[in-house]
């Protein structure tokens, strides 16, 4: 079982749809970011959360540490938002600190 | 402001050859760190360097190595390249250890 799983893996929805992105993790954190990877590689650092909700325009971000778990909201979805959202962790592992990845969702948002 | 600047964006080598990728941060930037993605794998986490140092690092061999120069600057090395190593390497700054990190573009390597 990876220590970070997301769900969906694939999610295609209508322009104006809400949008939840799930992210599951088994180990201990010191904090989750969500990113994002357009087509061509590039990756965009959308949230680093430590605890409670963080809101950047139509994206909302929120982590539940009790219970290991993150979703990243995205309300009124437009064809724009279409990309490779990717959870990642970063954990501490023997001591050591370590970056781990979810195996991303990829949302296409159709018009 | 400048972003991350990775360097070459494209790269062929041959199998066994060794290739060196660099990486420039943002200005002010002291914490620079690696990853690879690959279709199979994903994204997995290399290394991670802070004022010259190497403070974490990721499960991949000792062909993969890099290092930090006192302008932030960070260079990774990879020996006895396999078609494996055939990925997406890329590099994200941050001013600190755990705070925001951003992204360069990447290096593409195709292992020939």
């Amino acid at each position: 079982k990876n220590e970070v799983e997301q769900s969906p893996q694939n999610l295609t929805a209508q322009e104006g749809e809400f949008i939840t992105i799930n992210c599951s993790y088994s180990v201990g954190i010191s904090a989750l970011h969500w990113l994002q990877q357009h087509p061509g590689g590039g990756i965009v650092s959308l949230f680093m959360l430590s605890s409670g909700k963080k809101k950047h325009g139509r994206l909302i971000a929120t982590i539940n540490i009790q219970e290991k778990h993150s979703s990243l909201h995205i309300t009124a979805s437009h064809p724009r938002d279409s990309a490779v959202y990717i959870c990642a962790v970063r954990s501490l592992d023997q001591g050591a600190q370590k970056l781990v990845f979810g195996q991303g969702t990829r949302l296409t948002i159709n018009p | 402001k400048a972003g991350v600047t990775q360097t070459p964006r494209y790269l062929i080598k041959t199998r066994g050859q060794q290739v060196t990728l660099s990486c420039s941060p943002i200005s002010g930037h002291r914490s620079v760190s690696w990853y690879q993605q690959t279709p199979g794998q994903g994204l997995q986490f290399l290394f991670e360097y802070f004022s010259e140092t190497q403070r974490n690092k990721g499960n991949f061999p000792g062909r993969f190595s890099g290092r930090q120069f006192s302008n932030s600057r960070s260079e990774m090395n990879v020996s006895t390249l396999e078609l494996g190593d055939s990925a997406l390497y890329l590099c994200a700054s941050s001013w600190l250890l755990n705070t925001e990190a951003f992204f360069g573009q990447g290096t593409r390597l195709t292992v020939v």
